[in-house]
């Protein structure tokens, strides 16, 4: 069964750090380029970051984000992360990582960690 | 950046009924639109790629179509489980955005 699930949410105060992991299993996850989205408690889904393989290596962020996240994998580990720094009141969300299929949309996703920033 | 405008943003249908949602993009991105469930609770599946074609294991009930820049989706025979927010995203070019979604309530 492919799955991803994700971990290191939590509460964390305004100006702190956190770094999410999604651990991928039952597919090849150095294949495929990958990806985070967040949504925010009643909102929608708003994508954030995508990494694409090793053998093209390219980054890409929402302007939302640029600057303070960023997005890596560990193939060997077969681990996608997030790493948030100066986090904002308005991070406050559930944080999903999603595979990127062949034809681009997200085809598998987490179950989601929240991530809640509060002082 | 790609605006995605989608609507509406809910309609209450029952059980039977045809459902019709509709995205439109800012610019041009060929066929490149994606169409997502999400049920309250949990992560959303994608249902559509490529503006019409079925992912995997999704009814046949569910149906994309592409017009310009609008882009449509429509669920025939509304079932019980039908009952979600739907979402698009252009897959385009980054930044990859969604659509700000419809939920789909019961009448």
């Amino acid at each position: 069964e492919m799955r991803l699930v994700e971990s290191g949410g939590g509460l964390v105060k305004p100006g702190g750090s956190l770094r999410l992991s999604c651990a991928a299993s039952g597919f090849i996850f150095s294949s495929y380029n990958m990806g985070w989205v967040r949504q925010a408690p009643g909102k929608g889904l708003v994508w954030l970051s995508s990494i694409t393989t090793r053998s093209t290596s390219s980054l890409y962020y929402a302007d939302s984000v640029k600057g303070r996240f960023t997005i890596s994998r560990d193939d060997a580990k077969r681990t996608l992360y997030l790493q948030m720094s100066d986090l904002r009141v308005e991070d406050t969300a559930v944080y999903y990582c999603a595979r990127l299929s062949v034809w681009r949309p997200f085809d598998i996703w987490g179950q989601g960690t929240m991530v809640t920033v509060s002082s | 950046d790609i605006q995605m405008t989608q609507s509406p943003s809910s309609v209450s249908a029952s059980v039977g009924d045809r459902v019709t949602i509709t995205c439109r993009a800012s610019q041009d991105i060929s066929s490149w639109l994606a169409w997502y469930q999400q049920k309250s609770g949990e992560a959303p599946k994608l249902l559509i790629y490529v503006a019409s074609n079925l992912h995997s294991g999704v009814p046949s009930r569910f149906s994309g179509t592409r017009s310009g820049t609008e882009f449509t989706l429509t669920i025939t025979n509304l079932q019980p489980e039908d009952f979600a927010t739907y979402y698009c995203q252009q897959t385009d070019s980054f930044p990859r955005t969604f659509g700000g979604g419809t939920k789909v309530e019961v009448k």
